[in-house]
């Protein structure tokens, strides 16, 4: 089976620009997570989605946004671009997303994202 | 609030045993995690605990005390591949609205295998 995989891999753009990354989750499962990593600090917490609807946001600018589609598959958005955005972003599906759940969480490969 | 501690760097050497501890403070804890990450690499998991106590998984085994806040991940005829940074994280509700949970990961202790 596949594991979760993000599209694309590398990705540079210019400050003010607007940013889409996308992920595929493992199949079967249905909560999808999304962490910012910045370069020598541990992954935060961005968004997560479960069963298509949003059930908590990290602490980020209304700038960040993210949706999740019927196939579970997710898009994170972030709009106007600043240096600081440059990050590893990654994206983490588990089976079970709910309070309770008792499943771990399976990052992809990430999206390295350089706003120059 | 929250907030995850571990150390920066370790060292070792190839054949012995190192632990990485962990302290947390947090709300809403619903269990922790421990993930390996090689530069450039997508953390992968290696233990999980939500219950008092030691869990053992070949070469790796992770401790937890809920009432100490504290973890550690203890890794065993270490090997140079496990040179890398390992990542402690805390699953929890803290902060959230609508049912989910998230992890909260510090900042990861940097693992250097020695001859």
């Amino acid at each position: 089976d596949a594991g979760v995989t993000q599209s694309p891999t590398h990705l540079i753009k210019t400050r003010g620009q607007h940013v889409t990354l996308r992920c595929s989750p493992i199949s079967g499962h249905k909560s999808v997570s999304w962490y910012q990593q910045v370069l020598g600090q541990g992954p935060q917490f961005i968004f997560q989605y479960y069963e298509k609807e949003e059930r908590g946001r990290g602490n980020f600018p209304d700038r960040f946004s993210a949706r999740q589609f019927p196939n579970y598959s997710s898009e994170l958005n972030v709009n106007a671009l600043l240096l600081g955005d440059s990050a590893l972003y990654l994206c983490a599906s588990s089976l079970l997303g709910l309070t309770g759940g008792n499943t771990e969480a399976f990052f992809g490969q990430g999206t390295r994202l350089t706003v120059v | 609030g929250q907030n995850i501690d571990q150390p920066t760097e370790m060292t070792a050497t190839e054949g012995a045993i190192v632990q990485i501890n962990c302290t947390y403070q947090t709300s809403g804890f619903n269990g922790l995690f421990w993930y390996q990450q090689h530069a450039g690499e997508a953390p992968t998991f290696l233990s999980y605990n939500v219950l008092d106590g030691l869990e053992e998984k070949g070469r790796f085994s992770s401790f937890l005390s809920r009432s100490k806040g504290y973890s550690y991940l203890l890794l065993k005829e270490l090997q140079m591949k496990d040179s890398a940074s390992y990542l402690c994280a805390v699953r929890d509700v803290y902060g959230l609205t609508g049912g989910g949970n998230k992890l909260t990961f510090g900042t990861g202790t940097q693992l250097k295998v020695e001859l």
